[in-house]
């Protein structure tokens, strides 16, 4: 089955400056990569997902890049602010649509 | 408001003693899917349901059961629940094309088995 492999397990990072996570597979059927974010006592949210025939995808501070020849991927949030500071965890599914499998999740802390 | 409700949101309870968690989504959404959390390994999949009457196992199925008689409703079960079950639960659920889709999660279940 998939395996996802995510780092750095924590981030902490200035305001203002950027941060980047990157996640790897092993199952070359995986088309599909999202990125949640958790903040504390809360359920995850879908911020960002990029599907195998793109490479890059942005949305406003937050854009994701997949390198499919390497099998990984990464989320990059530029201007952090405080409230960016949250658990995100990376995922990959397989083009069946039915099983999605997670990374072990990143605490990103943004430091005022 | 479209939305996944859980319940109970919290359960304290002792080995062995038969509980079942309810999930319940108004989306008329196809696809829903039962995640644990735990510290350091993320969220993993216990079971998944493409449609009515369709269920799957996903990574860790084993002390669990599911169910999806209706397409609203995807209860997990545990028959006879142990410690190394302590943990949050997530329901969610998805559009059309099943993982391949934005999962939508529930509130969350914080289950602890004593």
């Amino acid at each position: 089955g998939e395996n996802v492999e995510q780092h750095p397990s924590t981030l902490s990072v200035q305001e203002g400056d950027s941060a980047v996570i990157k996640c790897t597979y092993s199952d070359s059927a995986s088309n599909y990569f999202p990125w949640y974010k958790q903040e504390l006592g809360k359920r995850p949210q879908l911020i960002i997902d990029i599907r195998s025939n793109v490479g890059e995808k942005k949305d406003q501070r937050i854009a994701v890049t997949l390198n499919k020849t390497a099998k990984h991927f990464s989320l990059h949030i530029t201007e952090t602010q405080p409230e960016d500071s949250a658990v995100y965890f990376c995922a990959a599914s397989e083009t069946s649509g039915s099983r999605l499998t997670f990374g072990e999740g990143t605490q990103l802390t943004v430091n005022p | 408001e479209a939305q996944v409700t859980q319940n109970p949101r919290y359960l304290i309870t002792v080995t062995g003693k038969k509980l079942t968690v309810t999930c319940s989504q108004n989306m008329n959404h196809e696809y829903m899917s039962w995640y644990r959390q735990d510290p350091g390994l993320g969220l993993r999949q216990i079971y998944y349901s493409m449609n009515v009457e369709v269920t799957d196992k996903g990574d860790v199925p084993e002390g669990y059961k599911v169910s999806r008689k209706e397409k609203r409703n995807f209860p997990l079960i545990l028959e006879s629940p142990s410690p190394n079950q302590t943990s949050l639960y997530f329901c969610a659920s998805s559009l059309d094309r099943g993982s391949t889709d934005t999962q939508y999660f529930g509130p969350g279940t914080r289950l602890t088995v004593l």
